[in-house]
């Protein structure tokens, strides 16, 4: 099984919907991130957790929320999806060196 | 100013030779640098991580810091068609136990028989 977990893999939605991204992690790292890829742009951190009650914006935290309920899960939420958040996910975890990555999470808004 | 920039590419080289892949960042106090392979729709694999002045070397690859010049560099020695990817630079920023990993744009490499 794999250290990081995405769930879903690949979602479609429609422009409005709420909609949720799961991340677990079995390495037992405090620090998750949440970042999103789009074609050119690299990986752009969303938002940024160094426990349970320690969160932070990123650079693109608009239009996104997130919940930490444990130290093994970090939730990324889009409350009213629109279709520039068209992108793939990455979750990832890390102890302060190098990142892991979970699968990544291909969001298609339409 | 990007906190972490690299030229998008595509860097095309043939195979069998050296591919030079740079970095440069703009938080001076950065300490932790790190080079990640990303293959189409994949999610990033770490390659070389590097924290002091100089060059690491594992395998094929050579990671090379300057510090003063705000620079790191990524070697692939003997490139070969596997090599073709797209390669992250990134760069733990930010203060005391507050610091978060910010990737460039990433370098597109391309490696032709």
């Amino acid at each position: 099984d794999a250290d990081v977990t995405q769930t879903p893999r690949n979602r479609i939605t429609k422009t409005g919907k709420r909609i949720m991204l799961e991340c677990s992690q079995t390495k037992g790292h405090d620090r998750m991130y949440w970042y999103r890829q789009d074609p050119g742009l690299g990986l752009r951190l969303i938002y940024y957790s160094f426990d349970v009650k320690d969160i932070n914006k990123g650079e693109i935290s608009d239009g996104y929320s997130v919940s930490r309920q444990a130290q093994a899960k970090f939730s990324l939420s889009l409350e009213s999806a629109i279709p520039n958040q068209t992108a793939l996910y990455f979750c990832a975890t890390s102890e302060g060196g190098e990142a892991f990555f979970g699968q990544g999470t291909r969001l298609t808004v339409v | 100013q990007k906190e972490v920039e690299q030229n998008s590419g595509p860097l095309s080289v043939p195979e069998g030779a050296i591919a030079s892949l740079n970095c440069t960042y703009s938080d001076r106090g950065s300490q932790s640098f790190f080079w990640y392979r990303q293959y189409s729709g994949k999610s990033p694999e770490l390659i070389m991580s590097i924290y002091s002045n100089g060059d690491k070397e594992d395998g094929r690859f050579t990671a090379q810091l300057n510090k003063a010049s705000q620079y790191v560099s990524l070697l692939i020695r003997d490139s070969q068609p596997s090599d073709s990817a797209t390669y992250l630079c990134a760069v733990r920023a930010g203060s005391g136990g507050y610091n978060k990993l910010i990737f460039g744009a990433g370098t597109r490499l391309a490696v032709h028989p």
